[in-house]
């Protein structure tokens, strides 16, 4: 148990629609992070939060945009949702903004029919 | 531009033998370095890291090595079990104002009977 909580773990919805994946860092981390994974696919990474402000930028789409909260919980929204959508979203939490260890949590499985 | 590469796709290794993933980069701002491995349906779980001012870091049975001047990491496992067949990504990161890890494609090791 790495510590990272992320909700839900699967998900289906239909092309169209918005969905909200939440994730809940380690507890003291500071810094989150989204990744996506399609099928035989790496890790893509799309956006990181550090203390509540955008850090870095990936390849995220227009249609997807996330925020930490501060409680330091994040939420990762994808709108607009197509086929090609359909993937394992991670996120990650370190303590740190830069230069070292982060820890994923499970995933969340979305599956856009 | 990838710029973290694993050029093994896959790997087979007996049971007890010396298992080696191989990872380059070509960014040369990177300083740190890590391994994880991905069981499927699971979040990366980290293995093992090492920063740019050592060439060589030792964890139980796992060991990674670097060497900056070929911008090479390998991983080696000694001595393999089955509970090792898993996705391994190597990732990289660079103690920048907004770095993240760039992650490769993954090497999948099984490890036979």
């Amino acid at each position: 148990d790495s510590g990272v909580t992320q909700t839900p773990k699967h998900l289906i919805t239909a092309t169209g629609q918005r969905v909200t994946l939440r994730c809940s860092p380690r507890s003291g981390d500071l810094s989150v992070y989204w990744y996506q994974q399609s099928l035989d696919q790496g890790l893509q990474f799309l956006i990181q939060y550090y203390n509540g402000e955008e850090r870095a930028k990936g390849n995220i789409l227009e249609r997807f945009s996330a925020q930490q909260f501060p409680d330091l919980h994040s939420e990762l929204n994808l709108s607009s949702l197509e086929l090609g959508d359909s993937a394992l979203y991670f996120c990650a939490s370190s303590v740190l903004s830069s230069g070292n260890t982060i820890y994923f949590g499970e995933g969340s499985w979305l599956t856009v029919v | 531009d990838q710029q973290v590469k694993q050029n093994s796709p896959s790997l087979s290794v007996q049971e007890g033998r010396i298992s080696i993933l191989n990872c380059d980069y070509t960014n040369s701002m990177f300083d740190y370095f890590l391994w994880y491995k991905k069981y499927p349906a699971e979040g990366p779980t980290f293995l093992i890291s090492i920063s740019s001012i050592k060439d060589k870091n030792e964890d139980g049975r796992f060991t990674v090595f670097l060497n900056k001047s070929a911008k090479h990491l390998s991983l080696h496992i000694v001595p393999s079990q089955p509970g090792d067949s898993a996705v391994y990504f190597c990732a990289a990161s660079y103690t920048g104002t907004a770095s993240k890890l760039t992650f490769g494609t993954g090497t999948r090791l099984q490890v036979t009977l």
